[in-house]
């Protein structure tokens, strides 16, 4: 079963705009992770986030995670045409080694 | 560093045949796990496997099996294709098992398509 959703499934956005994409889960979790997966390809990892912290940055990516709401925030600022992938947030649920992958959010950067 | 390599990259099977997929981790990673996507599932957990052994096993049938070599590459096979196996099929390695910070390192997958 999913344990992270992402939102929205699709987007699309100028080049140059912030682009926002959201991720909520179901049960506890050790970590939430960002991975990037060009068309048909392997996932890249973009970015860790522990269960103790609120916002992480990485380059041109912010990440946020509000545990009581149980959801994460993936923000990539000033997008480019090479940002067109699809975005998936990973949790891996406590006592539990298993990574768990959402359906992910598909971002089409617009030139 | 060469990363994770997959083979084959494309494979077409009938159903009812059996297919061994391949995967060498990076050098140093102990740690290979699978995964299957697909379209309407997303990406699933198959199995990891750390020092030759399985230590996680997701939901899926007795018909996907793997296994890993002393030299840490793995392979998995799917035995009696069915239609719904068809999927990019996607490992990936880490040094260590059971530490989330340890990043995972995908391959590019192969696609198998099962008519």
């Amino acid at each position: 079963s999913q344990q992270g959703e992402e939102d929205p499934q699709a987007l699309s956005i100028q080049e140059g705009e912030n682009a926002t994409m959201n991720c909520s889960y179901k049960t506890s979790i050790n970590n939430l992770q960002w991975y990037r997966q060009n068309s048909g390809r392997g996932l890249v990892h973009l970015i860790l986030i522990r269960s103790n912290e609120r916002e992480k940055h990485s380059g041109r990516l912010r990440v946020t995670l509000d545990t009581s709401k149980k959801s994460s925030s993936l923000l990539i600022t000033a997008s480019r045409a090479a940002d067109t992938a699809s975005y998936f947030c990973a949790t891996d649920v406590n006592r539990d080694d298993k990574i768990i992958f959402g359906k992910g959010t598909r971002l089409h950067i617009l030139p | 560093k060469a990363g994770v390599t997959q083979t084959p990259r494309y494979l077409i099977k009938t159903r009812g045949q059996q297919v061994t997929l391949s995967c060498s981790p990076i050098s140093g990673h102990r740690s290979v796990s699978w995964y299957q996507q697909t379209p309407g599932q997303g990406l699933q957990f198959l199995f990891e496997y750390f020092s030759e052994t399985q230590r996680n096993k997701g939901n899926f049938p007795g018909r996907f099996s793997g296994r890993q070599f002393s030299n840490s590459r793995s392979e998995m096979n799917v035995s009696t294709l069915e239609l719904g196996d068809s999927a990019l099929y996607l490992c990936a390695s880490s040094r260590a098992s059971g530490i989330p910070e340890d990043t995972q390192y995908f391959g590019p997958g192969t696609r198998l398509t099962v008519l």
